[in-house]
């Protein structure tokens, strides 16, 4: 099926350190959004974004949506071990015909203390 | 806790085997969407009921069948089992059709494992 291209797969970074991940799709879509997964848990949304070009944050994390909608990135600034998880991005069309998420594979991030 | 329910937890089961999952949406939200997460595939989205009626289908096998019940709630039932199948099924929930601005709400899962 439909899957956006996420990367890198997986990160392992120091703590205090900053972190950066991307997507990429070949459709466009209006609105991006970024989840955290921990173990054994469903994906808990961190941030939406709604306009080309949007930068939004949310503490020590900010994302961007794509000027071309093709595209968004998350940054994570100063990683403490509570990051750990794996973080994906999605695509949605929302109020079109079909609303459902499109999911990235994830990006694992592991944070050494 | 998100207030999207998943029952059971776990379940582990034989090939061949066919099993029910269960998902309440979150109160006020009348779509849910059901996603299949394996090791190597990520989320994949599988089917959408709004209000009773389906309303999107992704990549859902035929042997996987789902439905929404009038008090909402909605079961995912999955027959002739294969090893493959094992998997986290996610359920997530929306008070619109088409999705939400503020993304989906999910469950914890149910984690299948077939044996």
């Amino acid at each position: 099926g439909q899957q956006l291209n996420q990367s890198p797969q997986s990160m392992f970074i120091q703590e205090g350190e900053d972190v950066s991940m991307n997507c990429t799709s070949s459709s466009i879509f209006n609105t991006w959004l970024w989840y955290k997964q921990d173990p054994g848990e469903g994906p808990v949304l961190l941030i939406a974004l709604y306009k080309a070009g949007e930068l939004t944050s949310n503490g020590r994390l900010t994302a961007q949506f794509g000027i071309t909608r093709k595209d968004s990135f998350l940054n994570i600034s100063a990683s403490i071990p509570s990051d750990v998880g794996i973080y994906f991005c999605a695509g949605q069309n929302y109020g079109g015909s079909q609303g459902n998420l499109i999911f990235g594979k994830g990006t694992k991030l592991s944070v050494k203390p | 806790d998100s207030g999207v329910t998943q029952t059971p937890k776990h379940l582990i089961t034989a090939t061949g085997q066919r099993v029910t999952l269960r998902c309440s949406p979150r109160s006020g939200d009348l779509s849910v969407y059901w996603y299949q997460q394996s090791l190597d595939q990520g989320l994949q989205f599988l089917i959408q009921y709004y209000n009773g009626e389906e309303r999107a289908k992704g990549n859902i096998l035929e042997r996987f069948s789902a439905q929404q019940f009038p008090d909402l709630h909605s079961e995912l039932n999955l027959s002739s089992l294969e090893l493959g199948d094992s998997a986290l099924y996610f359920c997530a929930s929306t008070q619109r059709p088409a999705g939400s601005l503020n993304g989906y709400t999910f469950g914890s899962g149910t984690r299948l494992t077939v044996v």
